[in-house]
Formats: structure tokens, C-alpha cells, sequence
């Protein structure tokens, strides 16, 4: 596609629920990763991925937190048992991997988590 | 590890003035980029600027430049002829070999007509 592209753009769930967020990155970006932006904050890392795999997942706040890259395109993070503090924008960004270290990413809009 | 501060929550600015941003990051990098993200209400962040740390010479990109102080840590953005279309909140970011970007807690500006 054009841009990144975060599905759904909002979600309200109840607390102990189990969510899924999913990121379709700019076709062709091998490099992949997650952002969580509370409100009044920058965003932090979650999770980084360079293809398959997860290159770097040391953000992921616990294990309530997890996140795929099955064909190394689409990645999903899930969030099992969420609690209210689980409530901010998750940001999904991609870019080539000859750019990674000169930080050139392409942010999706994000979705805003809500547990209620 | 890196950390990136932005001290001042909000400013203001009337249009077609120019506006100064501040950013102070530590880092252990010896090489190592900064960024200006803009984040309008679409939540979108958008690159303004990049600046590689080894190069002397600010970045400029139209009416966005840095003044970039490597002693000093310091990184500030300034916009001239401010747009109403500039409103928005502005994060200052620092990466390095880690390929993580860190941000720092972010500006609103806002552009007065």
C-alpha cells in the first residue's frame, strides 16, 4: 500500500480482555516496529522486527505482551488480560533496512486502545 | 541507551513569525541521528528534519532548520514564516546503533492566526 496501515484506528474493551492490533507496513520494508504513546508522552519502544523475527523486543513492558511478523510483511500485537493501563495509542512504524540506522520511519496513525 | 528532554510542554507563535524549539538528548553513541517528528491530530508522525550526528553543518529543509551543539547535547528546531498548517505537537528523537528511535515527552505549537 501507500502509507502504513494500522487496523482498527480505535478499540474499547473491558478490562481481562484479550486484544489484537494489526500493522500492514509500506510493501517492500523489512524492518518493522512498535511504538506506545500515552497520553501527554512521547512514544516508547515495544518491539522491533527484521523480517520474521523479532530483532529486538525488549520494550514489551511483560508477558502480557506479544507480538508476530508470521510472513515478514503484516505483524500483529496482541495483549492478553489487559489492564487499564494498557490504554494508550499503539504506533506501528517500517522502513528499508538500509535505512534503519538513520532512523527514516514511516509511521502508521495508530490505534487507540481504551480499556475500560 | 539514549534519553532525549523537552522542557517546555506548549508554545505559541503568530503566523509567518519564526519559533524556536528546544531538545537536549544524551547518548552513548559515537554515532548517532536526531530527528524532528511532527505529530499532527491525525496521530500520524511525520519526519521534519534529520541531522547526523558526525556532520558540523545544521540541517535545513525549507523553513525548518536545527542548530545542532554536539558539545552541548543540544538540538533545537526552528521554523520560520510559521503556517497555521504547523500546529501541531513536535517530538525531538535520537537514534543510534540499536536502530531505536527515543523520543522525547514532545511540544505543542501552536500558530495563531
Amino acid at each position: 500500500g501507500a502509507g502504513v496501515s494500522q487496523t482498527p484506528s480505535n478499540k474499547v474493551t473491558e478490562k481481562g480482555k484479550y486484544v489484537e492490533l494489526r500493522c500492514d507496513p509500506i510493501s517492500g520494508h523489512t524492518a518493522l516496529y512498535w511504538y506506545r504513546q500515552s497520553l501527554g508522552q512521547g512514544p516508547e519502544f515495544l518491539i522491533y522486527f527484521q523480517g520474521t523475527g523479532a530483532a529486538d523486543d525488549s520494550g514489551l513492558p511483560n508477558d502480557r505482551f506479544f507480538a508476530v511478523r508470521p510472513e515478514g510483511s503484516v505483524s500483529t500485537l496482541k495483549i492478553q488480560r489487559t489492564e487499564r493501563g494498557d490504554s494508550a495509542v499503539y504506533l506501528c512504524a517500517s522502513s528499508l533496512t538500509r535505512t534503519l540506522n538513520t532512523g527514516e520511519l514511516f509511521f502508521g496513525e495508530g490505534s487507540r486502545l481504551t480499556v475500560l | 541507551a539514549q534519553t532525549v528532554t523537552q522542557s517546555q510542554p506548549e508554545m505559541s507563535v503568530q503566523e509567518a513569525e519564526t519559533v524556536t524549539l528546544s531538545c537536549t538528548y544524551d547518548t552513548s553513541e559515537n554515532n548517532y541521528y536526531l530527528f524532528w517528528y511532527k505529530q499532527p491530530p491525525s496521530r500520524q508522525m511525520i519526519l521534519v528534519i534529520r541531522q547526523e550526528a558526525y556532520k558540523q553543518q545544521n540541517a535545513t529543509e525549507n523553513r525548518f532548520s536545527v542548530n545542532f551543539q554536539k558539545a552541548a547535547k543540544s538540538f533545537s528546531l526552528k521554523i520560520s514564516d510559521s503556517q497555521l498548517g504547523d500546529t501541531a505537537m513536535y517530538f525531538c528523537a535520537c537514534t543510534g546503533a540499536n536502530s531505536k528511535l527515543t523520543f522525547g515527552k514532545g511540544i505543542t505549537l501552536s500558530v495563531r492566526p
